[in-house]
């Protein structure tokens, strides 16, 4: 079945380090992959997605994201931490080899950021 | 413009009682989706509704959960008999067209505790 694992469920950074939040998804099919950041006490807000085309994808708010279809990964990055990047960030598959529209979330990754 | 709401933001009812859930997407969306999010999970896929027909309701968990549509709009998450196992936040999402790569706006959530 089709699955998402986000490595880490905490992850701590200095501002202005480098943001690595990683994520993996199994499908024998590629599927669409997006991430999702959730603020406290706010609903979920897309950073990017990735459906065809260029592998490497930016968003919102300097993150970007590379689709390697031979690691089976979707990778987020962010060369430089910023505090209001505090939040949960949430990797997701849609499509792929279950079809359709269901959308998969992993468990989730708590951003913490450091003075 | 206005963008995905639900109500009530909180609601908390005995175990056994009946408790319905509501989510009023943004104006025009076609499609409609309600997850269930746990602590310390990502949100888990109930049913989607392309519509006012469920094109896939295979999240469910059992059959005392229900959802309806009635005129493409509004929908209601329906739950039966609940049990202390239900408390959890349920997230509404919707977009404008069928696509999987399409982005889903989310709601902020209705969180029900059972007791």
């Amino acid at each position: 079945a089709q699955s998402v694992t986000q490595l880490g469920s905490h992850v701590s950074v200095s501002e202005g380090a480098l943001v690595l939040l990683r994520c993996n998804y199994s499908s024998s099919v590629p599927p669409y992959l997006f991430w999702y950041v959730q603020y406290p006490n706010q609903g979920l807000q897309l950073l990017l997605k990735y459906t065809t085309g260029a592998t490497l994808v930016k968003g919102i708010n300097g993150f970007e994201a590379e689709f390697k279809k031979s690691e089976t990964s979707f990778h987020l990055t962010k060369p430089s931490a910023h505090m209001s990047d505090a939040a949960e960030y949430f990797c997701a598959v849609k499509g792929g080899e279950a079809g359709g529209f269901k959308t998969i979330f992993g468990a989730g990754t708590r951003l913490f950021v450091k003075a | 413009g206005a963008g995905v709401s639900q109500t009530p933001s909180n609601k908390v009812t005995e175990k056994g009682k009946y408790v319905e859930l509501r989510c009023d997407p943004i104006s025009g969306h076609t499609a409609l989706y309600w997850y269930r999010q746990s602590l310390g999970q990502g949100p888990e896929f109930l049913i989607y509704f392309q519509g006012t027909g469920a094109a896939d309701d295979s999240g469910l968990p059992n059959d005392r959960f229900f959802a309806v549509r009635p005129e493409g709009s509004v929908s209601t998450l329906k739950i039966q008999r609940t049990e202390r196992g239900d408390s959890a936040v349920y997230l509404c999402a919707s977009s404008d067209r069928v696509g999987a790569g399409n982005e889903q706006f989310f709601g902020p959530g209705t969180r029900l505790t059972v007791l």
